[in-house]
């Protein structure tokens, strides 16, 4: 079974605090996603990562980074924590195009981040 | 047009009904499609995928694809309680990107 983990389920910070998310799957999947859920916004993604130091901009970068230093690890950092980034923060992975079962998505459990 | 549409609902069958949600999606070269689960306060599962036109059964799940009007659906035969969450149909981005986009979600609620 493919396994994702993230490293808190619940998590509150101030606002201005440089927050960590940190992400784990042990698939050897090549792409991994940082997305965030809000009611009535549904998913929304912030970066994508398809290979180690690799990323790219989601549909709403803006306020965090992305580091990929190691295949199995894709940390999500926000620079200087608001209270308009409290939200639901879902990691996904998935293997590589041209595998048999590419583009399909495994998410860990999700952090609920409040900001205060 | 938004990529990826659902109805919202919310949708109510009873327990032992066939519960019945779509999704159409505008990008006309898409080639993978999938359903997602997501129970509330949890994050989503993926329980089906599908790539060719047509119907795909796992159990009591029944994926079904139509290209030519960029649709797809997904049936839940004998609908239980258990079966009460929001359903995420998600759908490959343009040009062939690793991405995925996701519709909005349709709650589902069986009734006892």
């Amino acid at each position: 079974d493919v396994k994702v983990t993230q490293s808190s389920r619940y998590l509150v910070k101030r606002t201005g605090e440089k927050v960590f998310l940190e992400c784990v799957q042990d698939m050897d999947h090549e792409n991994m996603f940082w997305y965030r859920q809000d009611p009535g916004l549904g998913l929304r993604l912030i970066y994508f990562s398809y290979d180690v130091k690799m990323k790219e901009k989601g549909d709403i970068p803006e306020g965090y980074s992305v580091s990929r230093e190691k295949k199995e690890r894709f940390s999500l950092i926000l620079e200087s924590a608001s209270t308009n980034q409290t939200s639901m923060y879902l990691c996904a992975s998935s293997f590589g195009v041209g595998t048999g079962t590419s583009y399909e998505q495994y998410f860990g459990p999700g952090t609920r981040l409040t900001v205060t | 047009q938004k990529e990826v549409e659902q109805n919202s609902g919310p949708l109510s069958v009873p327990e032992g009904a066939i519960a019945s949600l779509n999704c159409t999606y505008s990008d006309r070269v898409s080639q993978s499609f999938f359903w997602y689960r997501q129970y509330s306060g949890k994050s989503p599962e993926l329980i089906m995928s599908i790539y060719s036109n047509g119907d795909k059964e796992d159990g009591r799940f029944t994926a079904q694809l139509n290209k030519a009007s960029q649709y797809v659906s997904l049936l839940i035969r004998d609908s239980q309680p258990s079966d009460s969450a929001t359903y995420l149909c998600a759908v490959q981005g343009r040009g062939g990107s690793e991405k995925l986009v996701f519709g909005k979600g349709t709650k589902l609620t069986v009734n006892p």
